[in-house]
């Protein structure tokens, strides 16, 4: 088992419509929760940390943790085409663990 | 400066040869990770150091990965006789403790292709 897991996608929605995106981690103790985004051929920037079970929102973005589930996700509301991109979530488990990315499409 | 640079941000090499990869942290950044990242996956955790000292280096695939940061300032990624699994995005990102915790500030990569 991966430490963090992502569906690969790509995830395809329309311009408007709420983006969803999963990620489960296998270490029970980790405490911090970071989504970054990455563009084709550039490095990764963060979106939102997270350390608390619940939401944690921020502008078009919303964070969920449920540490209970070892599950975190990013919603993306209003989605725009300029938000096409991967996703990555990363969880701080000692040092940081990424996932392997889900590609988001966001078609006009 | 006012991000993280790495150079070179392209590296050809022929399989065998050594490369050095460079990275510049935001100044006054305790930490500093590298990553190996290939094509369609996520960054791969290689090495940490926080300020000169190496605190794990579990990441790195082989003996012939070897980092550095003899002042706690810039870092470089030697890899010895390359070979074509080496060819990858190598990515640097540095961190300091604040409010978002651990966040880190990535550079923009250095791609290195092994023919």
């Amino acid at each position: 088992q991966k430490e963090v897991e992502q569906n690969s996608g790509p995830l395809s929605v329309p311009e408007g419509a709420i983006a969803s995106l999963n990620c489960t981690y296998s270490d029970r103790g980790s405490q911090s929760f970071f989504w970054y985004r990455q563009y084709s051929g550039k490095s990764p920037e963060l979106i939102m940390f997270i350390y608390s079970n619940g939401d944690k929102e921020d502008g078009r973005f919303t964070a969920q943790l449920n540490k209970a589930s070892q599950y975190v996700s990013l919603l993306i509301r209003d989605s725009q085409p300029s938000d096409s991109a991967t996703y990555l979530c990363a969880v701080n488990m000692n040092d940081m663990r990424f996932g392997a990315g889900t590609r988001l499409t966001v078609k006009p | 400066g006012a991000g993280v640079s790495q150079s070179p941000r392209y590296k050809v090499a022929k399989r065998g040869q050594d490369v050095a990869l460079r990275c510049d942290p935001i100044s006054g950044h305790v930490s500093l990770f590298w990553y190996q990242q290939a094509l369609g996956q996520g960054p791969e955790f290689l090495t940490y150091f926080q300020n000169e000292a190496q605190l794990d280096k579990s990441g790195l695939p082989s003996d012939r990965f070897f980092a550095e940061r003899p002042e706690g300032s810039v870092s470089t990624l030697k890899i010895q006789r390359t070979q074509q699994e080496d060819s990858a995005v190598y990515l640097c990102a540095s961190s300091s403790p604040g409010p978002s915790g651990n966040e880190q500030f990535f550079g923009p990569g250095t791609r290195l292709t092994v023919l």
